[in-house]
This record gives structure tokens, sequence and C-alpha cells, in this order.
């Protein structure tokens, strides 16, 4: 198994761009998450999906963000306009029903 | 509102010693617990968990303890090895595992050859 896939793994884009992460799952993982990591707060869970449906989206900064899981096997992270404070690292990671989480190797978007 | 803490953002310690990380949960309804370790330019890897049905789980040279009155859980290592040194992150979550899990903002551990 390849595990958790992440693309791209590092993202350079101007202020204003529109930026996609994706995402693909372990095969058979019911759950999927969102994390990103900054210094100030650590792992904070943006979105979750279980059986392709979105559960809990509270950790959403604002409508900039937007999240999709048209199949279990893929999702997308887009962040529409970008800005310098959207700057992190952002992580998937899917889980099975029951057990912990495996996680991607994460994407690290700078937005200058 | 940070509801899983790590107060130490680094920690230091001797290889061959004992290396002890903290986390403090303020949510009474967290019921399981877990450890995840997570190297440069990789994502976090899990390592230990425990429920709150218990006080400690051990796993060789890991082991975690659970102080549900005190709300406090703390991760042993030892004996420290270099390839030890990661950031660890201390999460908490209200079932098994299988929905989201709340992370503290992680302890960076240092071993010193």
């Amino acid at each position: 198994d390849a595990g958790v896939i992440q693309s791209p793994r590092h993202e350079v884009t101007e202020m204003g761009q529109e930026v996609t992460l994706r995402c693909k799952p372990i095969s058979g993982h019911n759950s999927l998450f969102w994390y990103r990591q900054t210094m100030m707060r650590g792992l904070e869970l943006l979105i979750y999906f279980n059986n392709n449906v979105p559960i809990d989206d509270s950790g959403m900064p604002e409508d900039r963000f937007s999240a999709k899981m048209p199949n279990a096997s893929f999702s997308t992270l887009k962040i529409q306009p970008s800005e310098p404070r959207d700057s992190a690292v952002y992580f998937c990671a899917s889980s099975p029903q029951g057990y912990g989480y495996t996680f991607g190797s994460g994407t690290r978007l700078t937005v200058v | 509102d940070q509801q899983v803490k790590q107060n130490s953002p680094s920690l230091s310690v001797q290889e061959g010693r004992i290396s002890i990380l903290n986390c403090d949960y303020t949510n009474s309804m967290f019921d399981y617990f877990l450890w995840y370790k997570k190297y440069p330019a990789e994502g976090p890897t899990f390592l230990i968990s425990i429920s709150s049905i218990k006080d400690k789980n051990e796993d060789g040279r890991f082991t975690v303890f659970l102080n549900k009155s005190a709300k406090h859980l703390s991760l042993h290592i030892v004996p420290s090895q270099p390839g030890d040194s990661a950031v660890y992150f201390c999460a908490a979550s209200g079932l098994r595992g299988n929905e989201k899990l709340t992370f503290g903002t992680g302890t960076r551990l240092t071993i010193i050859p």
C-alpha cells in the first residue's frame, strides 16, 4: 500500500491566486481529514469526511477555503483567493472505521 | 480555545536518559488519547495510545500515563535514543480514533549524543 498520497509537496504562489491541494487516501479507509500545521496552533483540523460526506467543517477558516471529496479515492482542498497568512503545511489523513489515522507527507504552501 | 495543550515547545535530553513529554486537556468528553511522532518533511506517525479506562500503556521503550482526575497525560521514553529526536504531538478523541482528533501544538524533542 502506497499510503496517503498528497500533491504537490511544495507550492509557492502569489497572493490572490487560487491554490488546489490534492489527496488520495488509503484504499478502504472511509474517513478523510484535512489538517493545517502552524507554529502557533499546531495541527488544527479543517474538515473531515466520512464515506465521502463532509461531517465537520467548523475548522475551515473562512469562505476562501473549500474542500470536496467526489469519490472514495480523491479529495481536494482549495483556497481562493490565497493570502500570505495561509502559508502553512497542509496534511491529509485517512482512517478506517475505529482505528487511528495515517497521514500523508503534507503540502508546504507558501503564499508571497 | 486550545483543548489539548503541550506547554513545553522543546525539550533536550541526554542519550540513554528518560524523556518525559507532558500534555494537558480540558474537555472531559475525551476518552481516547494518542501520541504521534513527526520527523521533518514527513507526516505524523502513530506512536502509542491509551483509553480512558486505563492509566498506563506500555510498548517497548514508550509508556503513556493517564491521570484523568488531573486531565493530564505523559509520554515516557526510556532509554532515549538519537532517533527519538522529533516533534511529538499529543492528540485526543471522543471515540476510539475514528472521529476527529484534537491535537496539541507539539513538543520538539532533541536527544543529545
